[in-house]
């Protein structure tokens, strides 16, 4: 069966801090790896990874996967209170774009 | 672009009535599109791959007949739960992805809460 891991699964820090989430797994055919933000409503797309050890960015947020360890990071840096979602982590396992999603991180970024 | 629509956002109804979600692809054509339900404070559980013109995939452990799936036009699938009961009621989101690859991206629709009383 298909496992997606996500730790810590929840975290409070204060504005400014710099955070790493992170998801490991266990699939039998990997695709890709997906980030997703997930505040109020329905998850929005942060970032794919396919390849090992090439780090994607967009701002204040960055990931990088390893298909060695089977895990990928995904790194808030500066922390904003706007950036306290539900962090979720998604294995495509090809079969259709299947996704398997982890049990998410729970951010909570205080004044 | 990649918009994709629920109706309604959210649905209270009475114990052993059906209830239908509807999700359209408002800027593609999704050839496929998925079915998530989430609990509160959990994570996104896969329920069935809905294909265009063909019958649903359902995941191991997810009723079928309670959990009716049509994909009748490239834009639209329709959920609907029959016989809702209050442990049905929870968070249905679906997304949509275009094309036929297995790496095509997955766009979400904002979700329909459902409550059964």
């Amino acid at each position: 069966e298909d496992k997606v891991v996500q730790s810590p699964l929840s975290l409070v820090v204060h504005e400014g801090d710099t955070v790493t989430l992170n998801c490991s797994y266990e699939v039998t055919n990997f695709r890709s790896l997906l980030w997703y933000k997930q505040e109020k409503k329905a998850p929005t797309f942060l970032f794919m990874l396919t390849s090992s050890g090439i780090e994607k960015k967009s701002g204040r947020l960055s990931s990088i996967l390893d298909k060695k360890e089977l895990f990928s990071i995904l790194n808030i840096t500066a922390t904003q209170t706007g950036d306290s979602a539900v962090y979720l982590c998604a294995v495509n396992t090809g079969t259709a774009s299947k996704l398997t999603f982890g049990t998410g991180t729970r951010l909570q970024v205080t004044l | 672009g990649a918009v994709v629509s629920q109706h309604p956002s959210w649905v209270i109804c009475k114990s052993g009535t059906s209830v239908k979600i509807e999700c359209r692809s408002l800027d593609f054509q999704a050839t496929t599109m998925f079915w998530y339900r989430q609990f509160p404070k959990q994570s996104l559980m896969l329920m069935a791959t809905s294909n265009e013109g063909s019958k649903a995939t359902y995941e191991q452990g997810v009723e079928k007949d309670k959990f009716l799936i049509n994909h009748a036009s490239l834009t639209l699938s329709t959920l609907t739960v029959t016989s809702a009961h209050p442990e049905d009621s929870s968070f249905y989101i679906c997304s949509a992805t275009p094309g036929t690859s297995s790496d095509n991206e997955q766009f979400f629709g904002p979700g329909t809460r459902l409550t059964v009383l």
